[in-house]
């Protein structure tokens, strides 16, 4: 079965800028959604499809892919950023849904 | 304003089974899919399959088939997910979650708060 792989852990300075990846053969046929959950709360909507924002998501958060990569950037990180997030897309056979690890921001 | 209201917190017995309910508001429901992703403590988010809305077709992960059913009531607009055989690594977090009707990406917009579900002797 295909996966989505992220690193499992990235920090950041206050105000700059940050990458998070995940890569799998998936993504080369659908886009991938981005989701921020914090402790104890449900995941949030934060990104979708080739760079969109849901209404209410800061414009510091941005998307990106290509190939078998996709990018979430958050430009300017502020503490409140702070959180796991989580990538997903549809699984190669194009049926189920892949979540990603997750990828824990910390903000220095 | 659009919102998925999921039941409370369940404490179940090994072997026993559980249904969590998750009602929708602020949209149509039937034009939706929804989505059941669990949580394990301290582990990431693990999809468990979706239900169209308005059809009622399922599909279901295969860690899950056979021990989940996915069921929606349109005159109330909730969806149920039923899980069976329950074992101590079914303690999660459930969640509920909107997408749209995609060829694409399953866009999942709108998440339930989460249901607690523990399994202990």
């Amino acid at each position: 079965s295909s996966e989505l792989t992220q690193d499992p852990a990235v920090s950041v300075a206050l105000g700059q800028t940050v990458r998070i990846t995940c890569q799998g053969d998936s993504l080369r046929n659908y886009y991938a959604s981005w989701y921020q959950q914090k402790p104890g709360q449900a995941p949030l909507f934060v990104i979708y499809g080739q760079n969109n924002r849901p209404s209410g998501i800061p414009d510091r958060f941005s998307g990106s892919s290509s190939g078998d990569t996709a990018s979430l950037t958050i430009t300017g990180a502020q503490a409140e950023d702070e959180a796991d997030y989580y990538c997903n897309s549809r699984d190669s056979s194009g049926n189920h849904v892949i979540f990603g690890g997750g990828t824990k921001l910390t903000v220095l | 304003q659009v919102q998925l209201v999921q039941s409370g917190a369940e404490v179940k017995k090994p072997g026993a089974s559980v249904k969590v309910s998750c009602k929708a508001s602020g949209y149509t429901f039937s034009t939706y899919y929804i989505h059941w992703v669990r949580q394990a403590p301290g582990q990431g988010l693990e999809w468990m399959g979706i239900i169209n809305s308005g059809g009622g077709s399922t599909g279901y992960a295969q860690k899950f088939q056979g021990r989940v059913t996915m069921t929606r009531d349109r005159s109330t607009s909730t969806v149920y997910m039923e899980l069976s055989s329950l074992t101590s690594e079914d303690t999660a977090v459930y969640y509920c979650a909107r997408s749209a009707p995609s060829v694409g990406s399953y866009d999942m917009d709108v998440w339930g708060k989460g249901t607690t579900v523990t399994v202990s002797s």
